[in-house]
């Protein structure tokens, strides 16, 4: 198993450009999630999904679009990039058995500057 | 209000003695799981350590151990006999309730082990 896996590693973006950070996993988790990661602050929490077609805004959504058209794949999309999504972008996934005992496994992260 | 809170942004220890990293949480839920994932220079995320709300023993892995006080809402991971290698941040998180699907997360510690 691959476990969870983000492309691209590294990103550099001019202010107002697109693109989409992709992750998959091979796991079958239900429940796939996409957090920022900021000096000082944590990890805080952009956008979720709890399976295929449906997902849900986190702490940050603004900025950022989300789709989830198949278990195993739950892109992130930057619309219009502005310096303050500089950041490390980490997508995880999970079970969502209704137990509270399911850890979240992380992908590699993505590090993103947007100039 | 923080969901979880990590009042020790930094903390040292000397090799081979024992410390503990604090985290407080705050939830209305009686079902609940906390998390406590490392994270090292190079940067993914590594998963620990877990205790159930409902657990009445705290949880060990190894060199970790979770003094979980439910009454305080506090799950302090307990390091011992540290190593070089454990010198990385450590965040702690919650899970609420038996359909929760959001992950909350701290601040983290940055732990620097002394030779």
């Amino acid at each position: 198993n691959a476990g969870v896996t983000q492309t691209p590693k590294f990103q550099v973006l001019k202010t107002g450009q697109s693109m989409t950070l992709q992750c998959a996993q091979d796991m079958n988790h239900e429940y796939m999630s996409w957090y920022r990661q900021d000096p000082g602050m944590g990890l805080r929490l952009i956008h979720y999904s709890v399976g295929a077609g449906i997902t849900d805004q986190g702490e940050v959504p603004n900025g950022y679009n989300v789709s989830r058209s198949t278990t195993e794949d739950f892109p992130l999309r930057l619309l219009s990039a502005a310096p303050s999504q500089t950041s490390v972008y980490f997508c995880a996934s999970s079970y969502s058995s209704g137990l509270s005992t399911d850890t979240q496994y992380f992908g590699p992260g993505t590090r993103l500057t947007v100039l | 209000a923080q969901k979880i809170t990590q009042t020790q942004p930094g903390m040292f220890v000397q090799e081979k003695e024992a410390v503990t990293l604090d985290c407080t949480y705050d939830t209305s839920d009686q079902s609940y799981g906390l998390f406590w994932y490392k994270q090292p220079s190079s940067g993914e995320m590594i998963f620990l350590i877990y205790q159930g709300s409902y657990d009445e023993q705290n949880a060990t892995e190894g060199r970790y151990s979770l003094n979980f006080q439910k009454a305080r809402k506090s799950a302090n991971l307990v390091i011992s006999a540290s190593q070089l290698g454990d010198s990385a941040m450590y965040f702690c998180a919650m899970r609420e309730g038996f359909s929760g699907n959001q992950f909350y997360f701290g601040t983290g510690t940055s732990l620097t082990v002394i030779p």
